[in-house]
């Protein structure tokens, strides 16, 4: 079974400070990686993707990869009590056969308090 | 900015009773997907759909569950005898490749 595990949280954070969401997939193969922030009652919606190791910033946000260590994680900097929301990672498998299938952790619950 | 659309938001029905739950993707988009969520639980994978054909899908997406694309936008899923435990939001996903992946609103099913 390919899982992919977060915190729970709630991780609390205080407006302007940069909040880390950590994410560890057990299938060593996987080959994209995908955070989605999910307003309660709402559909995920996606922020960014990383492919390669290493760090990717977009905006306020920054997905840092490592393959080796099977973990990805997502810094958002400067929080706004707007980012509060549950961010789920998302795994797509190796191989030439996906069609897209993601796999998805159970959500890290962010607050950013004022 | 287009969007995945998905109706309707929420539908009640009686267990035994078949549900069809309708999503228009994004129109340029080639890769379909359903996924669920049951209340407080992870999104799962239902089924991809690419070329007019099923192309993945999860244990979940058993005999009672199909998809079908009727037309050049609406693609569907089906539920034909539902079950309690068919209770959660249903989300359709487009994507032009089978990378990013765009969720529609999603449709609250409720089983009573």
């Amino acid at each position: 079974q390919k899982e992919v595990e977060q915190n729970s949280g709630p991780l609390s954070v205080p407006e302007g400070a940069i909040a880390s969401l950590n994410c560890t997939y057990s299938d060593r193969g996987s080959q994209s990686f995908f955070w989605y922030r999910q307003y309660s009652g709402k559909s995920p919606e996606l922020i960014m993707f990383i492919y390669s190791n290493g760090d990717k910033e977009d905006g306020r946000f920054t997905a840092q990869l490592n393959k080796a260590s099977q973990y990805v994680s997502l810094l958002i900097r400067d929080s706004q009590p707007s980012d509060s929301a549950t961010y789920l990672c998302a795994v797509k498998p190796a191989g030439g056969t996906s069609y897209g299938k993601l796999t998805f952790g159970q959500g890290t619950i962010l607050t950013v308090h004022p | 900015e287009p969007e995945v659309t998905q109706t309707p938001s929420h539908q009640v029905t009686q267990m035994g009773q078949e549900v069809i739950l309708r999503c228009v993707p994004i129109s340029n988009h080639l890769y379909f997907y359903w996924y669920r969520q049951i209340l407080g639980q992870k999104v799962e994978f239902l089924v991809s759909f690419y070329n007019n054909e099923i192309s993945e899908k999860s244990e979940i997406f058993d005999d009672q569950f199909s998809v079908e694309r009727p037309d050049g936008s609406n693609f569907t899923l089906k539920i034909r005898s539902t079950k309690l435990e068919d209770s959660a939001m249903y989300f359709c996903a487009s994507g032009a490749g089978t990378d990013t992946q765009y969720f529609g609103p999603g449709t609250r099913l409720t089983v009573l």
